[in-house]
């Protein structure tokens, strides 16, 4: 079974919107990763947070981690057609060497 | 930098031959893995490596072998494909999961189907 599951699977917003997408995993990690892919292409690193962070910006783009929740969520802001692609959270275990993937959430950015 | 070449982009095999899919990094890293995208499922870790000579088994690896001779190549293996086995495989390399470092790069991906 997969180590992270992403929530909602599927979102639709308005362009200028803000969009949230919500990751829990299963064990202990060292890290967690946020990726996106367009259609058809490889995935690409948006931003890393440390298991002793709590928050993290870049650019538009905000995620925070809760540990005791075994969670985070990722923010972006202002939402462009641009940003519409599948999310992926992905966790470095404390256990070595295996980095996991979720399902994903599709956005959908209307302009 | 090339980053991760992935070859070949498309692939059509029929059921029970082989293949190889190749994957090659010139970032020096020393972790590298191979996952398969299907549908509705995410990414699917099929083996990885964390040096030369070092591989190990991800969350699906039956049918499939890898090998690591260098850091810089990480070749699949389909042993006798199954039409169980279309799919889409990216092959990725970062530093380790581990380590605070460790954006993973991914290749362009293959897309796999077998009749």
């Amino acid at each position: 079974s997969q180590q992270g599951e992403e929530d909602p699977q599927a979102l639709s917003i308005q362009e200028g919107e803000n969009a949230t997408m919500n990751c829990s995993y299963k064990t202990s990690i060292n890290n967690l990763q946020w990726y996106r892919q367009n259609s058809g292409r490889g995935l690409v690193h948006l931003i890393l947070i440390r298991s002793n962070e709590r928050e993290k910006h870049s650019g538009r783009l905000r995620v925070t981690l809760d540990t005791s929740k075994k969670s985070s969520s990722l923010l972006i802001t202002a939402s462009r057609a641009a940003d519409t692609a599948s999310y992926f959270c992905a966790t470095g275990g404390t256990g070595g060497f295996k980095t996991i993937f979720g399902a994903g959430t599709r956005l959908f950015v209307k302009a | 930098n090339a980053g991760v070449t992935q070859t070949p982009k498309f692939q059509v095999l029929k059921t029970g031959q082989s293949m190889t899919l190749q994957c090659a990094q010139d970032m020096n890293h020393e972790y590298m893995s191979w996952y398969r995208q299907d549908p509705g499922m995410g990414l699917r870790l099929i083996h990885y490596s964390v040096g030369a000579g070092i591989t190990d088994q991800g969350e699906v690896p039956n049918g499939y072998n890898v090998s690591r001779s260098t850091t810089e190549d990480f070749p699949l293996r389909l042993l006798s494909a199954a039409p169980s086995q279309t799919s889409v495989y990216f092959c990725a390399s970062s530093y380790s999961p581990g380590s605070m470092n460790t954006e993973a790069f991914f290749g362009q991906g293959t897309r796999l189907t077998v009749v």
